[in-house]
């Protein structure tokens, strides 16, 4: 079992609508989580950081979290043909000294 | 704000040859780490600095690998004798301390021939 998943996609929604990404993780001592955005041929840019329990909000995204079901979610309000791009979930194992990613969910956002 | 700075951004060596890369992290930042990734993955950990002192290596980090982060500033990582399977993108990226957010850099694309 991969201690972070994601569906790889890809997700295709249309312009102004919601699209929701999804991760699960193992590691149930696990308390800090993100969100990174990540073009094609660039490197992650950070988008969310959640820590506790519930929602987050920050402009058109929104993290979700749940550490009884072991679950991240992200959702993007208003989705832009320029969100399209890969969205990586990260969680800190081992006592804070890495970040472990999931192999991303591909967005792509049509007009 | 000056971000992580990475250099080269891209590296094209033979295989056999020893490549060195380097990481400017963000001025206060205390944590430093580096990635590799390759097509389709998300970013495999290699090690992590809390200032100058390396804490953990990844076991994808073999005796060909080697990193340094002398006076706590900026870190090289090297690898000697390259093979073909060390084509990837490192990453490099750095916290204020632990279980805040990574900043990432460019990156450093690797293409061994």
């Amino acid at each position: 079992q991969k201690e972070v998943e994601q569906n790889s996609g890809p997700l295709s929604v249309p312009e102004g609508a919601i699209a929701s990404l999804n991760c699960t993780y193992s590691d149930r001592g696990s308390q800090s989580f993100f969100w990174y955005r990540q073009y094609s041929g660039k490197s992650p840019e950070l988008i969310m950081s959640i820590y506790s329990n519930g929602d987050k909000e920050d402009g058109r995204f929104t993290a979700q979290l749940n550490k009884a079901s072991q679950y991240v979610s992200l959702l993007i309000r208003d989705s832009q043909p320029s969100d399209s791009a890969t969205y990586l979930c990260a969680v800190y194992s081992g006592g804070y000294n890495k970040l472990i990613f999931g192999a991303g969910t591909r967005l792509a956002v049509h007009p | 704000d000056t971000g992580v700075s990475q250099d080269p951004r891209h590296k094209i060596t033979k295989r056999g040859q020893n490549v060195t890369f380097r990481c400017d992290p963000i001025s206060e930042h205390n944590r430093l780490y580096w990635y590799r990734q390759t097509l389709g993955q998300g970013p495999e950990f290699l090690t992590y600095f809390q200032n100058e002192a390396q804490l953990e290596k990844s076991r994808l980090l073999s005796d060909r690998f080697s990193a340094e982060r002398p006076k706590g500033s900026f870190s090289t990582l090297e690898i000697q004798r390259t093979e073909q399977g060390d084509s990837a993108m490192y990453l490099c990226a750095s916290s204020i301390d632990g279980d805040q957010p990574q900043h990432f850099g460019d990156g450093t694309r690797l293409s061994i021939l």
